[in-house]
């Protein structure tokens, strides 16, 4: 069964900073990976997705990479702000029909 | 922007209730999808169903689940007779199809007491 883990599970930045999430996969096989932010007691709010065939992809202030072979995903968050606080979540899609998701990243930009 | 839509947002029961949680997808969509996310926990594939067919269930997705299309815009899951530990936020998604991004609604908050 496909095990996510995600590293660290929180951190707190001044606002400005650079920051990387990490999201990591026990099989390789997978069929694509989305990122999702969820602000305390609401849904998921879709950010990214990854196919498998690709190795990054781009939206504003946020770049997500994939590494296959070694399992890994990052998600790039350029010029952090407040609004950024939120839990980062990454899911890797099994065959397109599910996702499994990591404990994801509590993220707080300090003003 | 169309969003997927849930209803109740929170549903309180007694164990051993029926409960039916409510979603509607995005209007174009073809694939939905139940998941949940016991309070602290990651969150948990239920179900996908294309075509008015389950595609994919999980372990946790046992006879005591269904789910369900009545009409062209809803979408339900029914837990049958409820435990305590299906105490757990319940999320709807949608896509287009396998390739794209899923959507995801706000949720319903099941407390089962």
């Amino acid at each position: 069964k496909q095990e996510v883990t995600q590293i660290p599970a929180a951190l707190s930045v001044p606002e400005g900073e650079n920051l990387v999430l990490n999201c990591s996969f026990t099989d390789s096989a997978i069929y694509n990976l989305q990122w999702f932010r969820q602000d305390p007691g609401k849904g998921l709010t879709s950010l990214l997705l990854i196919q498998s065939s690709q190795r990054e992809q781009t939206s504003g202030r946020l770049n997500a990479s994939l590494d296959k072979s070694s399992g890994r995903s990052t998600l790039y968050i350029a010029a952090s702000q407040p609004g950024d606080s939120a839990t980062y979540l990454c899911a890797v899609g099994k065959n397109g029909n599910q996702f499994y998701f990591g404990t994801g990243t509590s993220l707080t930009v300090i003003p | 922007e169309p969003e997927v839509t849930q209803t109740p947002s929170h549903q309180v029961t007694q164990m051993g209730q029926e409960v039916i949680l409510r979603c509607v997808p995005i209007s174009n969509h073809l694939y939905f999808y139940w998941y949940r996310q016991i309070l602290g926990q990651k969150v948990e594939f239920l179900v996908s169903f294309y075509n008015n067919e389950i595609s994919e269930k999980s372990e946790i997705f046992d006879d005591q689940f269904s789910v369900e299309r009545p009409d062209g815009s809803n979408f339900t899951l029914k837990i049958r007779s409820t435990k305590l530990e299906d105490s757990a936020m319940y999320f709807c998604a949608s896509s287009v199809d396998t390739y794209n991004e899923q959507f995801f609604g706000p949720g319903t908050r099941l407390t089962v007491l």
